[in-house]
């Protein structure tokens, strides 16, 4: 019973360095969303995807690209990492929000930025 | 903007009841979650309430006032697993019903 699985849990970059954060779902959800959580500051949403082939900016869009281009996968890219860039980051599924079901997290993935 | 407020940390004791309050001004409103996160993992739905009043789940009940913009999280017969932070959520209404997360509450259970 997996639900959504986020790859890598842990990383270490070097300022300027690029990388992909994997997330994957199995619960056939039409949503998907990429958060960040830092001290002090809670969950803020950084891309979110209503369907595949769609991606959308959130709160935080700056420095991170997405692509949803099969239903279950979301990925997250760097493409340049920076020091502020260093924070938990969760990925999320959930069916359609009409449909009043709540978002489903993976374990996050800690990254830091050096 | 959206606007939601709970208290940073608070704590109680084992075997005791807990409110976790929390206040939102937001632009539209069409439900309000709460999660319940341990410290290094993942959140974790609690309960949802889109109507006034309240919803009961075991030892944990959440109520909500739409007019006052207020909902509280009680926790009943408080045991040392339930030391984790609390976040409230709200779902605006309109278009993709974006959901807002408060800075969540650190409960500390203490024996």
């Amino acid at each position: 019973n997996a639900g959504v699985t986020q790859t890598p849990k842990f990383r270490v970059l070097k300022t300027g360095q690029s990388m992909t954060l994997l997330c994957a779902q199995d619960m056939n959800h039409e949503y998907m969303y990429w958060y960040r959580q830092d001290p002090g500051m809670g969950l803020r949403l950084i891309h979110y995807s209503v369907g595949e082939g769609t991606t959308a900016k959130g709160e935080v869009p700056d420095g991170y690209n997405v692509s949803r281009l099969k239903k279950q996968n979301f990925l997250l890219g760097l493409e340049s990492a920076a020091p502020s860039q260093t924070s938990v980051y969760f990925c999320a599924s959930s069916p359609p929000q009409y449909s009043n079901q709540p978002q489903h997290f993976g374990d996050g993935t800690r990254l830091s930025i050096l | 903007g959206q606007n939601i407020d709970q208290p940073t940390e608070m704590t109680a004791t084992e075997g005791a009841i807990v409110q976790i309050n929390c206040t939102y001004q937001t632009s539209g409103f069409n439900g309000l979650f709460w999660y319940q996160q341990h410290a290094g993992e993942a959140p974790t739905f609690l309960s949802y309430n889109v109507l006034d009043g309240l919803e009961e789940k075991g030892r944990f009940s959440s109520f909500l006032s739409r007019s006052k913009g207020y909902s509280y999280l009680l926790l009943k017969e408080l045991q040392m697993k339930d030391s984790a932070s609390y976040l409230c959520a709200v779902r605006l209404s309109g278009g993709y019903q974006k959901v807002t997360f408060g800075t969540g509450t650190k409960l500390q259970v203490i024996p």
